[in-house]
């Protein structure tokens, strides 16, 4: 089974903070992507990253940053997280042919 | 350009039968679907490919409408354990990234 590990659930930040979320993945796909979830807006990609130190913008990539040092993990950034960031953040991963795998999210809350 | 799911919302009895649609407005390659249980990650449940194909998994089936753009998911005799979010993924080339609509709530109540 493919795991898609996202190190923290739940995160409390304030305005201004800086923010890591990780996601470490343990089948060796190519592809990783970072999504943000709000109700009535479904899954947005903020970015992808196709391999290793290889990057690119999704659909809503203001505010954000990434960083992908080693094939199995993709790092996402806020470098001043802002409360318009509160969201769910899930991570996830695709080998060829594009069936994505994703982790169980990371609910951040920007106070 | 993000696809348009209908409906957003929808209730049922345990037995009952749903369609999910999914529409572009750009011609597409393939169609994803994927359930999400409230707390959970989303689940991969099957892919369409151009070709105007149909699969079944269970008593969920799916079509792919390509001259339309547009996916429909059949749920039929539905079950309690089918409530959830359902999406669907558009990908408008193979190896494009997956554009994800807005999701369908679909609860199903004993």
């Amino acid at each position: 089974d493919v795991k898609v590990t996202q190190s923290s659930r739940y995160l409390v930040k304030r305005t201004g903070e800086k923010v890591f979320l990780e996601c470490v993945q343990d089948m060796d796909h190519e592809n990783m992507f970072w999504y943000r979830q709000d109700p009535g807006l479904g899954l947005r990609l903020i970015y992808f990253s196709y391999d290793v130190k290889m990057k690119e913008k999704g659909d809503i990539p203001e505010g954000y940053s990434v960083s992908r040092e080693k094939k199995e993990r993709f790092s996402l950034i806020l470098e001043s997280a802002s409360t318009n960031q509160t969201s769910m953040y899930l991570c996830a991963t695709a080998a060829s042919g594009n069936t994505i795998y994703f982790g169980e999210g990371s609910w951040l809350t920007v106070v | 350009q993000q696809p348009v799911q209908s409906p957003q919302a929808v209730i049922l009895r345990e037995g009952e039968d749903a369609v999910i649609n999914c529409s572009s407005s750009k011609a597409l390659y393939s169609v994803h679907w994927y359930r999400q249980k409230h707390g959970e990650a989303p689940v991969f449940l099957m892919i369409l490919l151009k070709g105007g194909e149909q699969k079944g998994h269970d008593k969920i089936s799916a079509s792919f409408n390509e001259k339309k753009q547009q996916s429909s998911l059949y749920l039929t005799a539905s079950q309690l354990s089918y409530s959830g979010t359902y999406f669907c993924g558009t990908e408008r080339k193979y190896g494009n990234k997956l554009v994800f609509g807005a999701g369908t709530i679909l609860r199903v109540k004993s």
